[in-house]
């Protein structure tokens, strides 16, 4: 079944202890991006990957670093989490660039405290 | 910047009823594409529409997109409870790599 996975799908940390979220997708896409959600302002884009070893800023992209070393994997890294980003995190997918269609994973709830 | 801006930010409409959601955005784009999201879950994609395109249908949905006044609607017909969700545009802003989300419109369906 075509999918983004994202775990963990909830976590409660503490101020400034590093954090991984992890995004794995399983349909060879080139495209993928980070994207926070909170009540008010929609979602977000933290972050975003158009093919392995690249990977670029969005809207929000303080406080966040990513890497893509597999095509597969995307992993959103919280170094120093604040409470400011206690949020709920999507990670999306899709085939290249030129804005297909994306496919979403079912969110990270992220509290901290 | 906030690129897609839907409105109105909440419906509620009976069951049967059509629903019409609006979007608008600041500048040119590729494309524009519409989501919905049922509470606290993930995206799914509902139809996407080019800039060289006016109208599109995908079941009950109808999505217009008016360039000229940069917008787009997105209309359901036949409105059913599991209709009830958040809709959200999205936009590249003319480029594909960016992606620029709207704040949605909470749409419920009164039985």
């Amino acid at each position: 079944e075509a999918q983004v996975t994202q775990n963990p799908r909830y976590l409660i940390t503490v101020t400034g202890k590093k954090l991984t979220v992890t995004c794995s997708q399983n349909m060879n896409h080139e495209y993928m991006s980070w994207y926070r959600q909170d009540p008010g302002l929609g979602l977000r884009q933290i972050y975003y990957s158009m093919n392995v070893e690249v990977t670029d800023k969005g809207d929000v992209p303080e406080g966040y670093k990513v890497s893509r070393k597999e095509k597969r994997n995307f992993p959103l890294i919280l170094e120093s989490p604040s409470p400011n980003q206690t949020s709920l995190y999507f990670c999306a997918s899709s085939e290249d660039r030129g804005f297909p269609e994306a496919f979403f994973g079912q969110g990270t709830r992220l509290t901290v405290v | 910047s906030q690129q897609g801006e839907e409105d109105p930010q909440a419906l509620s409409i009976q069951e049967g009823e059509n629903a019409t959601m609006n979007c608008s955005y600041k500048t040119s784009i590729n494309n524009l594409q519409w989501y919905r999201q049922n509470s606290g879950r993930g995206l799914v994609h509902l139809i996407l529409i080019r800039s060289n395109e006016r109208e599109k249908h995908s079941g009950r949905l109808r999505v217009t997109l008016d360039t000229s006044k940069k917008s787009s609607s997105l209309l359901i017909t036949a409105s059913r409870a599991a209709d009830t969700a958040s809709y959200f545009c999205a936009t590249d802003e003319g480029r594909d790599d960016k992606i620029i989300f709207g704040k949605g419109t909470r749409l419920h369906i009164l039985p």
